[in-house]
């Protein structure tokens, strides 16, 4: 079954580093997302990407953060300055359409520990 | 905004009796879908509404859409430990193409 994969599982920083958060959605895929989940909350979602730019996003999604699809296969969240509060889970999913029934398909998540 | 809220936060229960997580959304939602989150895992598909009163059925899951469309309910008959996680439902307002996560229940099942 066609995968999302994300890199890197588990990135430890310092507070105003910058970092940078990959996936490989489904190949056959047009619509991109990430979503965080602080630790035993609910996922949150921070922003939608379709044909090269952003469809949608929350407030979360503020200045310090940039998405990127370098090239036909990476999708990339970029956090400029790191906070502690940014520690949280990332997924990055994936859907073939972008209506209302459009079904996300998950990557495993990178776990980001801002000290 | 949007908000999506789930009762209860958590529940244990034995092996075999039934658990069910309500939803409730502030606005009238154009679909529901129910995601299964296991612990340290991600947010997984298990179905999605779309009619009114919609009730759909996968083996021990039933799910319903209100009438209204701004709730939903997840019934599991007979639990099972493999049933223990998270569940989320989400949903989509309008023409909006985020999805809204709930806030989401946590199942937890000991024999």
């Amino acid at each position: 079954e066609p995968e999302v994969t994300q890199t890197p599982s588990h990135q430890v920083t310092q507070m105003g580093q910058e970092v940078i958060l990959r996936c490989v959605p489904i190949s056959n895929h047009l619509y991109f997302y990430w979503y965080r989940q602080i630790l035993g909350q609910k996922v949150e979602f921070l922003v939608s990407f379709y044909n090269n730019e952003i469809s949608e996003k929350s407030e979360i999604f503020d200045d310090q953060f940039s998405v990127e699809r370098p090239d036909g296969s990476n999708f990339t969240l970029k956090i400029r300055s790191t906070k502690l509060e940014d520690s949280a889970m990332y997924f990055c999913a994936s859907s073939a359409s972008g209506t209302g029934a459009n079904v996300l398909t998950f990557g495993a998540g990178s776990r980001l520990t801002v000290l | 905004g949007q908000q999506v809220m789930q009762i209860p936060q958590y529940q244990h229960v034995q092996e075999g009796e039934d658990f069910t997580t309500y939803c409730n959304s502030s606005t009238t939602l154009s679909n529901i879908q129910w995601y299964k989150q296991r612990p340290g895992g991600h947010p997984v598909f298990l179905i999605q509404l779309v009619k009114s009163g919609e009730v759909k059925k996968q083996k021990r899951l039933t799910f319903q859409f209100g009438e209204a469309k701004k709730n939903s309910s997840l019934h599991i008959t007979a639990t099972q430990t493999t049933d223990v996680g998270t569940y989320f439902c989400a949903g989509r307002g309008g023409t909006a193409s985020k999805l809204t996560f709930g806030t989401g229940t946590r199942l937890q099942v000991t024999l």
